[in-house]
This record gives C-alpha cells, sequence and structure tokens, in this order.
C-alpha cells in the first residue's frame, strides 16, 4: 500500500544535542509537510516543501530545519532541542495534481531529556 | 485570514448513541473541507472530505455536509462504537496563497463508554 513512513516511532534526546527526524513516502506527491502536535493540541505547521521549494513559516524557530533530498524524503532537524521541543512531529503529504487532502504518517514522538 | 472554529470536548457518549460535532469556518471563495480522525499515539487519519458547497462527505457511517450557507461542516454519525474513541479535528483548505496549507480546528475529543 501507498504510504507514509516516519522513523523512528519514538526518540529521546538529550538537551541541546541535535536529532534528526526522517519520514519517506510512497505516493510521489510533491507536497511535503512537517507539523508539531504538542498534547491536546492540533497540529502546527512548521514548513512545507512544494517539489524542493521551501516555505517556512513566520514562526518556526530557526532552530527547526529540514532537508528534502529527493521526492520521496524529508527530513526534519532540530539543531539545539530544548525542553520544550517535547512533541509528537507528524509528516504528511499531498498532490496539487490528484487531489486537495493530506496523508499523514503515524509520527514520531520525541522526548527531550 | 481563514479559521476553523470547533465544538470543544471533551464528549462522552454510550455506544450506540448519536453523535454530532459542530464545525464552523470562516474563509474567502469555496475552500475544501475535512474532518481528520486520530486515534491515541497515532498520525491524523483523514475521515471525509468535501470540495464544493453541498457536497456530502461519507466513510465509516460518518457524514459531514458541506453548508456553504451557514459556513459549517458538522459532522454526524447515527451509532457511535466504543472503536470510535480518538480525536476529531475539523479542517479546511482555503484558495487563496499558500493552499497547500491546512487551517485545523483545535480538535474534539470523544470517548465512547460500552
Amino acid at each position: 500500500d501507498a504510504m507514509v513512513i516516519q522513523n523512528p516511532r519514538y526518540q529521546v534526546t538529550q538537551f541541546g544535542k541535535p536529532v534528526t527526524l526522517s519520514c519517506s513516502q510512497t505516493l510521489n506527491h510533491n507536497v511535503m509537510y512537517w507539523y508539531q502536535q504538542k498534547s491536546s493540541q492540533a497540529p502546527k505547521l512548521l514548513f512545507h516543501y512544494y517539489d524542493k521549494d521551501f516555505n517556512n513559516e513566520a514562526d518556526t524557530p530557526d532552530n527547526f530545519q529540514s532537508r528534502r533530498p529527493n521526492t520521496s524524503f524529508c527530513f526534519l532537524d532540530i539543531r539545539s532541542p530544548g525542553l520544550g521541543d517535547a512533541a509528537m512531529y507528524l509528516c504528511a503529504t499531498s498532490s496539487r495534481v490528484t487531489g486537495t487532502e493530506q496523508y499523514f504518517g503515524p509520527g514520531t514522538r520525541l522526548t527531550v531529556t | 485570514g481563514d479559521s476553523v472554529t470547533q465544538m470543544e470536548g471533551p464528549v462522552t457518549l454510550s455506544e450506540e448513541a448519536f453523535l454530532t460535532i459542530n464545525c464552523t469556518y470562516t474563509a474567502t471563495g469555496y475552500p475544501s473541507l475535512f474532518w481528520y480522525v486520530q486515534y491515541p499515539g497515532e498520525g491524523l487519519q483523514l475521515l471525509l472530505k468535501a470540495t464544493k458547497a453541498d457536497d456530502k462527505g461519507s466513510n465509516k457511517g460518518f457524514e459531514a455536509t458541506y453548508r456553504k450557507e451557514t459556513t459549517s461542516f458538522h459532522l454526524e454519525k447515527g451509532s457511535v462504537q466504543v472503536s470510535d474513541s480518538a480525536v476529531y479535528f475539523c479542517a479546511l483548505r482555503g484558495t487563496q496563497g499558500g493552499s497547500e496549507k491546512l487551517v485545523f480546528g483545535k480538535g474534539t475529543k470523544l470517548t465512547v463508554n460500552p
């Protein structure tokens, strides 16, 4: 089945230690998104790629970076995680060609110690 | 800018009860509207969608109708099950600049008791 895959599902990092979360998709969608979701809140968009065109949200901290080396993969880098960055990180994809909806991965739960 | 206002929970129902979760929106033009469901510890799953006025989205016994005149997209199910316990998010995708983005409501937590 075509899908959005996130690895790892659970990630523990230390305060200030860089961490990378990964997302891959088999849907061949041209748009990929990264969201941060804290407990009992709606997902908050950090940034998205339309093909290789990077679009950062105005309120996304500089501590968060992203890379998209090809259509299938997208990475979220947190350069110096703080305790406030502990959250669920969701990757999603969509296609401008085939539809309006976004398809989400299962998420990575990040713990900062 | 675009916004979604969603009935806040939590909502607790008994099995086989009728469910309504209200959702209204503010947007320019004719946005696409969605309901997503999130089970504990999981990502969001698309439950249903509607892309134009008077469209009815339906899936797994859930329904929602795109009402342009009342700017609403209320979620309904005639008989809920314990397995429907989850958080439900109403969302819209606008038609203006940056239309790849979804605007979410705050979510409604539903608990169904046996």
